[in-house]
């Protein structure tokens, strides 16, 4: 089993359309999650980032972290063309290891 | 703040030729790590370091070498190139202490053996 989940999609919205992405886990000791987006041909770009459980906002962007079922999702609301990329989602655990541990990207495009 | 610099941004070797990927970081972090990506693949840690003169290996760091002997560099050595090393190589760092765990990239290289 992956320690990492992510539905490789792809995914096509509409534009406008509220986007939900997801990620479950298998390790418990995960404490800290991170969402990315990466455009074709270029490096993952961090967009969020959230400790432990509960929701964090930032503009059209809602993180949100549910550690009791390891799931993790990224909601973005109105989406945008511009919004078009591989979303990757990362997370670590804080004081059991110094690595990274990343879902295999959802690959979005938001229809104009 | 450049945040992780990555050169060259594109490079063709031929099978058995060497070459070194830079990465720069100037956030200070202590924790620097590479990667590469294949096509549905998802990113494979090849090496990292958990600070200058600390190195160890990742999932998959055959065919490669690293070293660190200052905070901001940190290269990555690919020694007789093979086709099964054409893939992107991303570089990250990441603070990992106090409430910032997050990990940064660089842009990437883009690496064909042939």
């Amino acid at each position: 089993q992956k320690e990492v989940e992510q539905d490789p999609g792809p995914l096509s919205v509409p534009e406008g359309a509220i986007v939900s992405l997801n990620c479950t886990y298998s390790n418990s000791a995960f404490q800290y999650f991170m969402w990315y987006r990466q455009y074709s041909r270029k490096g993952p770009e961090l967009l969020m980032y959230t400790y432990s459980s509960g929701n964090k906002e930032d503009g059209r962007f809602t993180a949100q972290v549910d550690k009791s079922s390891k799931y993790i999702s990224l909601f973005i609301r109105d989406s945008q063309p511009s919004d078009s990329a591989t979303y990757l989602c990362a997370m670590t655990p804080l004081n059991t290891g110094n690595q990274f541990y990343f879902g295999t990207g959802t690959s979005l495009t938001v229809i104009p | 703040n450049a945040g992780v610099t990555q050169t060259p941004k594109f490079r063709i070797l031929k099978i058995g030729q060497s070459m070194t990927l830079q990465c720069t970081q100037d956030m200070n972090h202590n924790y620097m790590y590479w990667y590469r990506q294949d096509p549905g693949m998802g990113l494979k840690l090849i090496y990292y370091s958990v600070g200058a003169g600390i190195t160890d290996k990742g999932e998959v760091p055959n065919g490669y070498n690293v070293s660190r002997s200052t905070t901001e560099d940190f290269p990555l050595r690919l020694e007789l190139a093979a086709p099964s090393q054409t893939s992107v190589y991303f570089c990250a760092s990441s603070r990992r202490g106090g409430s910032s765990y997050e990990q940064y990239f660089g842009p990437g290289t883009r690496l064909t053996v042939t």
